[in-house]
């Protein structure tokens, strides 16, 4: 069973920084991997979608990698802003459908 | 763009009632879910369905059931609601696994007080 990880659980930032959002996984056949946002209260927002076959994925200030051999995922947030304080997750997905969610990380960009 | 909606944003319901919360997407998509969020226990799934009538439970599916009749829309019924079913629930859909864009977009939540 695929089980999904983030470290860490939080963190704080200066605004500006470039900042990196990390993500493990047990079970390298994962389709895809997805990253979504979370603010408080809210649902979830799909941000970067990286399938098995890519190594990368933009968008905006954000990059998203994948390396299936490691069990790894990252998050890039370059020059981040208190607009980007909020909980991010990460999700696995396999053969089955299912989505396999990590605890995720809340982000505080300090002004 | 995408939307999945969900019927309430808050309920709040007496214990022993029965429950529905309401899905909806306009996108065509075969897969449906069902999760609940808990401070300190993430997302967990209840349950799943990936066609019309056609279902499969997840990890947490005990005191919950689902109903998808049409494609666009997938019910979670608590059938007895009790207190330790106070939670966020969160719907999400997306196309089936095997075609290349599996996104998966999520409605707006359902906070769910149960007294």
């Amino acid at each position: 069973k695929q089980e999904v990880t983030q470290i860490p659980a939080a963190l704080s930032v200066p605004e500006g920084e470039n900042l990196v959002l990390n993500c493990s996984f047990t079970d390298s056949a994962i389709y895809n991997l997805q990253w979504f946002r979370q603010d408080p209260g809210k649902g979830l927002t799909s941000l970067l979608l990286i399938q098995s076959s890519q190594r990368e994925q933009t968008s905006g200030r954000l990059n998203a990698s994948l390396d299936k051999s490691s069990g790894r995922s990252t998050l890039y947030i370059a020059a981040s802003q208190p607009g980007d304080s909020a909980t991010y997750l990460c999700a696995g997905n396999n053969a089955g459908n299912m989505l396999t969610f990590g605890g995720g990380t809340r982000l505080m960009v300090k002004p | 763009d995408v939307k999945v909606t969900q019927s309430s944003r808050y309920l709040v319901k007496r214990t022993g009632e029965k429950v529905f919360l309401e899905c909806v997407q306009d996108m065509d998509h075969e897969n449906m879910f069902w999760y609940r969020q808990d401070p300190g226990l993430g997302l967990r799934l209840i349950y799943f369905s990936y066609d019309v009538k056609m279902k499969e439970k997840g990890d947490i599916p005990e005191g919950y059931s689902v109903s998808r009749e049409k494609k666009e829309r997938f019910s979670l019924i608590l059938e007895s609601a009790s207190t330790n079913q106070t939670s966020m629930y969160l719907c999400a859909s997306r196309y089936r696994t095997g075609l290349m864009n599996t996104e998966a977009f999520f409605g707006q939540g359902t906070r769910l007080t149960v007294v």
